[in-house]
């Protein structure tokens, strides 16, 4: 068990529904990041927030959103859900800034149908 | 920007040989590297790091890597595979003054035969 507790572990859903996808970070980390694994995407990053505030901002969709409540858990928010969004959705923690590495979620698989 | 090339998708290896898998990397600065290891249905499990010091890093599981600036590698090695490290292994980047976004490679899958 890395402490980074993600919920659900599978999620299967319609084309076009909305899913939200759950984080608990490390007891004592304040950064949350979340990736995108998909086969020809490889691992994409997504979206960073520090202590409730967004820092950093990668290659994330309109149609998603994020955010980082004040008991530091985090929500991926994925609307309008396409085949394409099927993937696996790491969630990962920091304590700060996360140059020095960072644990990983065990991960959400999302099939979308 | 950070980018980084792992040029084998796959490696094969006979248990008790050695294993290297290759990483090189693209960054401004002295860049910060790290190794990752994925088993099926799991999440990314950290081996080992290179912020500053010395080239040579040891991490996880018998795994070390070796940081090299001329060459700009990081690849990473084990004197003995084990069938159990058969898994796939992630390359990743970040820059020191980044809010600690990694830039992963494509990862390449390390397969241990008996």
């Amino acid at each position: 068990d890395s402490g980074v507790t993600q919920t659900p572990k599978h999620l299967i859903t319609a084309t076009g529904q909305r899913v939200t996808l759950r984080c608990s970070p490390r007891s004592g980390d304040l950064s949350v990041y979340w990736y995108q694994q998909s086969l020809d995407q490889g691992l994409q990053f997504l979206i960073q927030y520090y202590n409730g505030e967004e820092r950093a901002k990668g290659n994330i969709l309109e149609r998603f959103s994020a955010q980082q409540f004040p008991d530091l858990h985090s929500e991926l928010n994925l609307s309008s859900l396409e085949l394409g969004d099927s993937a696996l959705y790491f969630c990962a923690s920091s304590v700060a800034k996360g140059q020095r590495g960072y644990t990983f979620g065990s991960g959400t698989r999302l099939t979308v149908v | 920007a950070q980018s980084v090339a792992q040029p084998e998708d796959q490696v094969n290896v006979a248990e008790g040989n050695p294993l290297t898998v290759k990483c090189t990397y693209s960054v401004s600065g002295n860049p910060y590297l790290f190794w990752y290891v994925q088993y099926p249905n799991r999440g990314l499990q950290f081996l080992l790091k290179y912020i500053t010091g010395d080239n040579l890093v040891k991490g996880s599981y018998g795994f070390e890597a070796e940081f090299n600036k001329s060459q700009t590698s990081f690849h990473l090695k084990k004197p003995s595979a084990l069938v159990s490290d058969s898994a796939l292994y992630f390359c990743a980047v970040t820059h020191p003054d980044s809010w600690g976004k990694l830039q992963f490679g494509a990862g390449t899958q390390v397969v241990v035969t008996p």
